[in-house]
């Protein structure tokens, strides 16, 4: 159980254009959902909360307008990543947890952004 | 915010050897887990550990809450556990997760 899904699972994309990117929960419902970056060789950064029928919560230094989330149903949160640049590129996962205690976090393959 | 600390931050082992890591953090947490990400990038959940102790195979870990860091130790590796070791805490109702820095493990045939 907990399976957490994402498509794609790499895309290439060029400058400029924009880019969606989707996270299921195949398994369970999920209110909340998390988005995560990571760049080569580094740790995982948070960068925004997912809350499923209200605007996504980001952390400092996330352009909000940039960075689109939308959580519109409990298996389904998409980040689009609009007039995407070079430095976008990057590798974004995405989380979810069952909703109730002990809050354990399940994590997405990840989706392999290129920005050309 | 609450910082994260995992040590050492690269190890190389022969195979069949023993391990040791280590996740310090800063403030109370009441959300504690490890990951081992894979070379493809996956996240694959090890233990859910705010406190306590647990075991799972080859693999235990505890946390000591009071005094804020946790250990990872990894029995008879095996090459099939390299890859990079994160440990994450949380402390916020939302349960949002902070993760450490990560050991990147190599275990050598």
């Amino acid at each position: 159980g907990a399976v957490v899904s994402q498509h794609p699972s790499w895309v290439i994309c060029k400058s400029g254009t924009s880019v969606k990117i989707e996270c299921r929960s195949l398994d369970f419902q999920a209110t909340t959902m998390f988005w995560y970056r990571q760049f080569p060789k580094q740790s995982l950064m948070l960068m925004a909360t997912s809350n499923e029928g209200s605007k996504a919560t980001y952390e400092q230094g996330v352009e909000k307008d940039k960075f689109l989330i939308n959580h519109a149903s409990l298996t389904l949160s998409t980040l689009t990543v609009t007039s995407a640049h070079p430095e976008d590129s990057s590798f974004y996962i995405c989380s979810a947890n069952l909703g109730k205690p002990p809050y354990e976090q399940y994590f997405g393959p990840g989706t392999r952004l290129t920005v050309t | 915010g609450i910082q994260v600390e995992q040590s050492p931050p690269d190890l190389i082992l022969q195979e069949g050897a023993n391990s040791t890591l280590r996740c310090n953090f800063s403030d109370s947490v009441n959300n504690l887990q490890w990951f081992h990400q894979n070379p493809w990038g996956q996240l694959i959940n090890l233990f859910y550990i705010p406190s306590g102790t647990k075991q799972n195979g080859r693999l235990s870990a505890t946390t000591v809450a009071t005094e804020r860091y946790s250990l990872l130790y990894i029995s008879s590796s095996q090459t099939t556990d390299s890859g990079v070791y994160f440990c994450a805490v949380g402390n916020t109702g939302f349960q949002k997760l902070v993760f450490g820095t990560g050991t990147r493990l190599l275990v050598s045939p």
